[in-house]
């Protein structure tokens, strides 16, 4: 299974709403990322959890609050949130820390905020 | 801080019209430069790593270059399903795993 899954592929919800977003891997991978992508933009890393503990939070409002429950999910809870938040929401994983390999990505999480 | 810079942002090519795309890159150590395909509303699918200097990587009708100021993306004889946005991303030895993306160039490659 070379694959990062992420679920669900849609989701709209309204600024008072409280959702979660979903990614999973079965690749052995220890480095799980979430990143945010605005249209025709880079991407724009969000947090890096690195055996299961948070490594990086790069300065994300609290409404974001990540989750690492075993080494092969990673979910993304949401609340609160603002319609500039509205983007394309990717899930990565890569082996560790040492030889920089590629990381995987998901397809994504479109998320509409109303 | 790690900075990306991607040249052209956008490109068109006639079917079969090689070209080469340009990644300028600022770190402090480089452990990889990655580049990666994006094609509209998918994430990222990784192309290549590039870890030092002369190194030279190839896929089908792409190949990536690595000097030590910036990298690039060749491309050979292109076809229609070429057409994505290709991002190249840096990782420095200070940045944990952190990547920094640039912004990409949007290729297209018209039939």
């Amino acid at each position: 299974d070379t694959e990062v899954t992420q679920t669900p592929k849609h989701l709209v919800m309204g600024m008072t709403n409280k959702k979660s977003l979903k990614c999973e891997q079965h690749m052995g991978h220890r480095a799980m990322y979430w990143y945010k992508q605005k249209a025709k933009k880079p991407p724009e890393l969000m947090f890096v959890y690195s055996y299961e503990k948070l490594s990086i939070n790069e300065s994300v409002p609290s409404r974001f609050s990540p989750e690492c429950p075993n080494s092969s999910l990673l979910n993304l809870h949401l609340h609160a949130l603002q319609p500039e938040d509205s983007a394309l929401y990717l899930c990565a994983s890569s082996q560790t820390q040492g030889v920089p390999y590629g990381y995987t990505f998901g397809s994504g999480t479109r998320l509409t905020v109303v | 801080e790690d900075q990306v810079t991607q040249s052209p942002e956008a490109l068109r090519l006639q079917e079969g019209e090689s070209s080469s795309l340009n990644c300028s890159y600022t770190v402090s150590g480089l452990r990889g430069l990655f580049w990666y395909r994006q094609d509209p509303g998918k994430g990222p699918e990784f192309l290549f790593t590039l870890y030092s200097a002369g190194e030279e990587k190839e896929k089908e009708r792409l190949k990536a270059t690595l000097t030590k100021k910036e990298s690039f993306l060749h491309i050979t004889a292109p076809k229609p399903e070429d057409s994505a946005t290709y991002l190249c991303a840096v990782q420095g030895i200070f940045g944990n795993e952190k990547l920094t993306f640039g912004t990409g160039t949007r290729l297209t490659i018209i039939p």
